[in-house]
């Protein structure tokens, strides 16, 4: 029964590895995001697509690349891991253009780099 | 750009007490949403409340109600009979819609609920 799922909810890797999330909603939303929580807890848009089409793209280094093979599914990549890449990231879908435009996020990925 | 701003890091209340959770946002949009939502420590980003600007009436979810004022840009989150799972971050966030699909959070306010 869970709307948006994550995996996996922890990952610790080694400086300079190259790591995948992945994201799957079942909430039949056509739209879904990518947010980073820093450790101060600042919440900040990375990533958001639209039936598998990139609509916002935040200034995110070229390390990071989401792929979309569906609709249901977001998944980001990060090659070249960094210390400063240590954070919360959260996957996120809504149904666009609706008026009833409401996020639903995951539970999160916490990513530590060392 | 829109910008959310929260100025209470941190709040305390006493159990079944009130308690007002600031928020204040700059738009020159006269049509977009503004929600709170909720963190505990288990880091689940929870939706509180949900208010359409273009609607007058305040938002209310059980415990949870919102004062929102479109002219001051301010949406302040009451939380009545507070609980002690009502301990949590939470977060105000603006979003626009139509085309400018992102949520845009404030800083967050961490809620302690006193026993």
């Amino acid at each position: 029964d869970t709307a948006v799922s994550q995996t996996p909810k922890y990952l610790v890797t080694q400086m300079g590895n190259d790591k995948s999330i992945k994201c799957e909603q079942n909430l039949g939303h056509d739209t879904m995001y990518w947010y980073k929580q820093d450790s101060k807890k600042f919440l900040k848009i990375m990533f958001s697509y639209n039936n598998k089409e990139l609509i916002i793209n935040e200034t995110v280094p070229n390390r990071f690349s989401p792929k979309s093979p569906d609709k249901a599914h977001l998944n980001l990549h990060i090659n070249s891991l960094e210390l400063g890449d240590s954070a919360v990231y959260f996957c996120a879908s809504t149904e666009r253009l609706t008026g009833k435009e409401t996020q639903y996020f995951g539970p999160g990925t916490r990513l530590l780099v060392l | 750009a829109q910008t959310v701003t929260q100025s209470q890091p941190e709040m305390s209340v006493q159990e079944a007490e009130t308690v007002t959770l600031s928020c204040t946002y700059d738009t020159s949009e006269s049509d977009y949403y503004l929600f709170w939502y909720k963190q505990p420590p288990s880091r689940q980003m929870i939706l509180v409340i949900r208010q359409e600007a273009y609607k007058q009436q305040n938002a209310t979810e059980n415990r949870f109600s919102v004062n929102f004022q479109k002219a001051a840009k301010s949406f302040s989150l009451k939380i009545s009979d507070s609980q002690l799972g009502d301990a949590a971050m939470y977060f105000c966030a603006y979003y626009r819609g139509f085309g400018n699909e992102k949520l845009t959070f404030g800083t967050g306010t961490r809620l302690t609920i006193i026993p």
